[in-house]
């Protein structure tokens, strides 16, 4: 059973390029998170998807972020006009289930830099 | 929301020796308590976690200790070997809503050979 699945590892874009990010669950799982990292600080949540619906998207930015998690294929996080702010890593994580008493599983990130 | 601090932020000891590191939160509510062992290039795996109706769990090497009156929960290591270097993260779920953990800063953790 393969683990979470992220790509890229690693993208670089330009001050005003479109960055997108690939998450896949564990087979099985239909809820996803989305946590950007900065560097030496803890993760940050940024929005939880159940496949075709935004369940919660409170810790994302009002503008230029967006997430889908469509019914067939991948999780996108999509950053648009992306500024050197953006830079850090984003990690997705699944789980099979909703609540408290279920684990996350994250993926390996990507690692997004601005230049 | 959930107020979450990690104490230390950066823990050195020697192979061999014994490890702790703290995590208070704030919110009454919260009834699972995992750590998390982030190494370096990787993302967070879950290593150890507890309920609110325990007080204590043990994994070999590891343990969680709870006290809900306090609201601090603590990970223990015992007998630390290099392979423990890692950031530590604490990721305390509160009830209610979309469960959504609060991620403490982390603790650094590097054990000496």
């Amino acid at each position: 059973n393969a683990g979470v699945m992220q790509n890229p590892r690693h993208l670089v874009r330009r001050r005003g390029q479109e960055a997108r990010l690939r998450c896949s669950p564990m087979k099985g799982h239909s809820h996803v998170y989305w946590y950007r990292q900065l560097p030496e600080e803890g993760l940050k949540f940024m929005v939880y998807l159940q496949k075709e619906n935004i369940i919660d998207e409170s810790g994302m930015p009002k503008e230029r972020f967006s997430a889908e998690f469509p019914k067939e294929g991948p999780s996108i996080l999509r950053i648009q006009q992306v500024v050197r702010g953006d830079s850090a890593a984003y990690f997705c994580a699944s789980s099979p289930l909703a609540g408290a008493k279920n684990i996350q599983y994250f993926g390996a990130g990507t690692r997004l830099s601005v230049l | 929301g959930e107020n979450v601090e990690q104490h230390p932020s950066t823990l050195s000891v020697q192979e061999g020796d014994s490890a702790v590191i703290k995590c208070t939160y704030s919110d009454s509510a919260s009834n699972y308590f995992p750590w998390y062992k982030q190494e370096l290039g990787k993302g967070p795996q879950l290593i150890i976690d507890i309920r609110s109706n325990v007080g204590e769990k043990k994994d070999q090497r590891i343990a969680v200790t709870l006290n809900k009156t306090a609201k601090h929960f603590s990970l223990h290591i015992t007998e630390t070997q290099p392979e423990d270097s890692a950031v530590y993260f604490c990721a305390p779920h509160a009830s209610g809503g979309s469960y959504i953990p609060t991620f403490g800063r982390g603790t650094s953790l590097i054990v000496h050979p």
